[in-house]
């Protein structure tokens, strides 16, 4: 079955450095969230992207983050000075296609970001 | 904006007991309904999701129901094994697609 695939699994980094979290979505899939989870609390969305542009994104998705696909297969979120609360689980997911009752999401298995 | 509401946060039940989560949902125009389980660990993983055009939908031991009227939606789990232990999360489409969760519940199925 075909897998979301993101990388690292565990991220250790310094406060006020930059870390890019990566994915590799599922190949046909045309929509790339990513999601993140703070320990014990609910998978809260980040940002949407199509068609090579952002579709939305929440009031966490500040100025210290972005995304990229850089080729056809990967999908980064870079966050450019991290700070102790961007500590979490950040998932990837993608999906085939959207609009009213759409298809659900796969999601990969997480980046834990520790920010120390 | 969507906002779902999941009940209990954490449930235990006796294993071969049934279980109950339930959501409720505020944006009328949601009408996809999806299901994740997160095991410890891991990504949310799709079990099952229900369409607003459907009261109910049921495969082996799961089962979910949606009373759009009432923006009522609930996860059933019968005859609970241990692998079925798990956080479960509920979750709704709103009208521009994009998918937001409820809370959690953590699901303990006691030997």
């Amino acid at each position: 079955e075909p897998e979301v695939t993101q990388t690292p699994s565990h991220q250790v980094t310094q406060m006020g450095q930059e870390v890019i979290l990566r994915c590799v979505p599922i190949s046909n899939h045309l929509y790339f969230y990513w999601y993140r989870q703070i320990l014990g609390q609910k998978v809260e969305f980040l940002v949407s992207f199509y068609n090579n542009e952002i579709s939305e994104k929440s009031e966490i998705f500040d100025d210290q983050f972005s995304v990229e696909r850089p080729d056809g297969s990967n999908f980064t979120l870079k966050i450019r000075s991290t700070k102790l609360e961007d500590s979490a689980m950040y998932f990837c997911a993608s999906s085939p296609g959207t609009g009213r009752g759409s298809y659900g999401y796969t999601f990969g298995s997480g980046t834990r970001l520790t920010v120390v | 904006g969507e906002n779902v509401e999941q009940h209990p946060s954490t449930l235990s039940v006796q294993e071969g007991d049934s279980a109950v989560i339930k959501c409720t949902y505020s944006d009328s125009a949601s009408n996809y309904f999806p299901w994740y389980k997160q095991e410890l660990g891991k990504g949310p993983q799709l079990i099952i999701d229900i369409r607003s055009n459907v009261g109910e939908k049921k495969d082996q031991r799961i089962a979910v129901t949606l009373n759009k009227t009432a923006k009522h939606f609930s996860l059933h789990i019968t005859e609970t094994q241990p692998e079925d232990s798990a956080v479960y999360f509920c979750a709704a489409e709103r009208r521009d697609d994009k998918i937001i969760f409820g809370k959690g519940t953590r699901l303990h199925i006691l030997p």
